[in-house]
């Protein structure tokens, strides 16, 4: 069976304190792996896509990279106003055409 | 200013009536998506639709209904079938790369 899952649920941080977040995989083909970033209350918004395994993908504190079973969300230095929950989802192919399977999401605290 | 739009942005449903959700993009993009969003799961599938005039079940159709009569509009109605509608429903728009952007979201409650 198809399966995102993400890790850890929750991650409390001090300001600059850098960590990584988690996503592994279990999908019959990869077609493309997407990280969001979502608000309390808020649709989620857009980061990053990765397509293939060794890709990389970089924004400010964000970096983003991609192996053949799992990716990381990686955070440098994370500010206060990184708090949020970041969603990552996996494009596979299915019957007719492709399907898209969201983890649950890891909620990231940053304290000042 | 290009991006997708719902409405309203809370609504509330009484026992046994249907209350449809509004979702207009002006992306120019041809597929359309609605998510059903619950604490602690992620986002579940509800329709979609990649051309005008038609649309697929996702993998929680029952109880909701859709309609794609403009390339701008995908309508979500929750209808009086669906017990547990209490959720944060998202609707995504695609173009021609694969990434979905989302709208902003509907809470809907029932009383």
């Amino acid at each position: 069976e198809d399966q995102v899952t993400q890790s850890p649920e929750a991650l409390r941080l001090q300001e600059g304190e850098s960590s990584s977040l988690n996503c592994s995989y279990t999908v019959s083909g990869l077609r493309g792996l997407f990280w969001y970033r979502q608000d309390p209350g808020k649709g989620p918004e857009f980061l990053f896509t990765l397509y293939s395994a060794g890709e990389e993908k970089e924004k400010e504190r964000l970096k983003a990279t991609l192996t053949k079973k799992e990716s990381f969300l990686h955070i440098t230095a994370p500010k206060p106003e990184d708090s949020a929950t970041y969603l990552c989802a996996v494009q596979t192919p299915n019957t007719g055409g492709f399907k898209t399977i969201f983890g649950a999401g890891t909620r990231l605290f940053v304290k000042a | 200013d290009g991006g997708i739009t719902q409405s309203p942005k809370y609504l509330f449903r009484k026992e046994g009536q249907n209350v449809t959700l509004s979702c207009e993009q002006n992306l120019n993009h041809d597929a359309m998506y609605w998510y059903r969003q619950d604490p602690g799961q992620g986002l579940r599938l509800i329709y979609y639709s990649q051309i005008v005039n038609d649309f697929q079940k996702g993998d929680i159709a029952e109880g909701y209904s859709v309609s794609r009569e403009k390339k701008e509009s995908f309508p979500l109605t929750v209808t009086s079938a669906q017990k547990n509608p209490t959720a944060f429903y998202l609707c995504a728009s695609c173009g021609n790369t694969d990434t979905q952007y989302f709208g902003p979201g509907t809470r809907l409650t029932v009383l």
